[in-house]
């Protein structure tokens, strides 16, 4: 299993700031996700972040707006640019550990943007 | 885009009652996984089957999976006030990526 340690767990942010969440792992891992859960909603993956390289976004997620780091393999961050109330959600870290197909997530920052 | 729905949105039983929840997705998969939330917190796995199983038993829980229909259940039976939670399905595409793809939840309430 893998322990993750999200930070910040909770903020309340001005609009057209920026916010960073740090994602640490307690083993070293090959790639990281970056969910994020909109208020009463599921999880929508927002990029993979792989160490070394630059992270892959999925369709509707840019990089100018949410840019990674994966500076080693055992942390990642993942920064909400120039916010606004509808990036309110839940940002959630996961790793998998390969062979079992499970992720382990973190414990999820919940941002509120006014 | 979401890969699984799953019925029913909400379901709300009584201590002791089992309870069904079910999952349908769109594209060929490699394996599908049913997490489970509490109140906003991080997920936490529950149970892993693999394209090529058709039944999984852990504890309580009992998973099946119909390729054919692309669908799969999850049943929690002699449910607790304590399995009050959201439950999640997921899939595991096809081509060996450790991405998964959510469904859209049901959230379980256990009355005692």
């Amino acid at each position: 299993s893998a322990v993750i340690s999200q930070k910040p767990s909770r903020d309340i942010c001005q609009r057209g700031t920026s916010l960073t969440i740090q994602c640490q792992v307690d083993s070293q891992v090959t790639m990281m996700f970056w969910y994020r859960q909109q208020p009463g909603q599921s999880l929508t993956l927002i990029a993979t972040a792989n160490q070394g390289s630059e992270a892959t976004y999925e369709s509707g997620f840019v990089i100018d707006k949410f840019p990674i780091s994966r500076p080693n393999l055992t942390f990642s961050t993942l920064t909400v640019s120039n916010m606004s109330p509808e990036d309110s959600s839940i940002y959630l870290c996961s790793v998998g550990l390969g062979a079992s197909g499970e992720l382990f997530f973190g414990e999820g920052s919940r941002l509120t943007v006014l | 885009s979401q890969q699984g729905e799953e019925d029913p949105q909400a379901l709300s039983i009584q201590e002791g009652e089992n309870a069904t929840m079910n999952c349908s997705y769109k594209t060929s998969i490699n394996n599908l996984q049913w997490y489970r939330q509490n109140s906003g917190r991080g997920l936490v796995h529950l149970i892993l089957i693999r394209s090529n199983e058709r039944e999984k038993h852990s504890g309580r829980l009992r998973v099946t999976l119909d390729t054919s229909k692309k669908s799969s259940s999850l049943l929690i039976t002699a449910s607790r006030a304590a399995d009050t939670a959201s439950y999640f399905c997921a899939t595991g595409l096809q081509g060996g990526s450790e991405k998964l793809v959510f469904g859209k939840g049901t959230k379980l309430t256990v009355n005692p």
